[in-house]
């Protein structure tokens, strides 16, 4: 069974620092999905990484993808509050539509 | 388009009653998905849908739950005899795969809380 890691599960940082958020996954595939939720809300897409070396940036979010080593960062740059919530990484079955394993989120607090 | 729409937002049930939630995926998408989310966890993955056809189903997904798409396009998710442990954030997603990568995204609804009492 395909399983999915992220770490760390909690991260409390202060407005205008740097982090990265790691998701490791255990069997093949190479496409990889990143998530945000905030409470009480669904799931709305950051980016999705198709391709081994993919690197994707959205304002304060970079994501990229290393298939080889079934590893994908999250990296954050200069956090502000406004990015506070919790973060899922997620891969599906290569050759296997689209059931997509979840990492257990990583639920992210920025401090002003 | 309006995204994915689910309904109710949230239902409380009694233990032991059945309970029904429908999701309305986005038009053009032939790919729905039901996933199950616990407070703290990721989604499960239930089940899902390629037009009307139930292609791969969980082993979370116990004979007291039934998903159907009869038209593709529309979909229910039934639980019967509803336990405590049914309690939690009911997904609903779509996508539309073509032969190219990109269009492997899928997008969720608003979830269906569900309270069993």
């Amino acid at each position: 069974e395909l399983k999915v890691e992220q770490n760390p599960l909690f991260l409390s940082m202060q407005e205008g620092k740097n982090y990265t958020i790691y998701c490791n996954y255990s069997t093949t595939s190479d496409r990889l999905y990143w998530y945000r939720q905030d409470p009480g809300k669904s799931l709305e897409s950051l980016f999705v990484l198709l391709s081994n070396g993919a690197v994707k940036q959205e304002g304060r979010l970079m994501a990229s993808l290393d298939t080889k080593a079934r590893l994908s960062t999250l990296h954050i740059t200069a956090a502000v509050h406004d990015l506070s919530a919790t973060y899922f990484c997620a891969v599906d079955r290569r050759y296997a539509g689209n059931q997509f394993y979840f990492g257990t989120g990583t639920s992210l607090t920025v401090i002003p | 388009d309006t995204g994915v729409s689910q309904n109710p937002r949230h239902k409380i049930t009694k233990r032991g009653q059945n309970v029904t939630f429908r999701c309305d995926p986005i038009s053009e998408h032939n790919r729905l998905y039901w996933y199950r989310q616990t407070l703290g966890q990721g989604p499960e993955f239930l089940t899902y849908f390629q037009n009307e056809a139930q292609l791969e189903k969980s082993r979370l997904l116990s004979d007291r739950f039934s998903a159907e798409r009869p038209k593709g396009s529309f979909s229910t998710l039934e639980i019967q005899r509803t336990e405590q442990g049914d309690s939690a954030m009911y997904l609903c997603a779509s996508s539309s795969p073509t032969g190219r990568k990109r269009d492997t995204e899928a997008f969720f609804g608003q979830g269906t809380r569900l309270t069993v009492v």
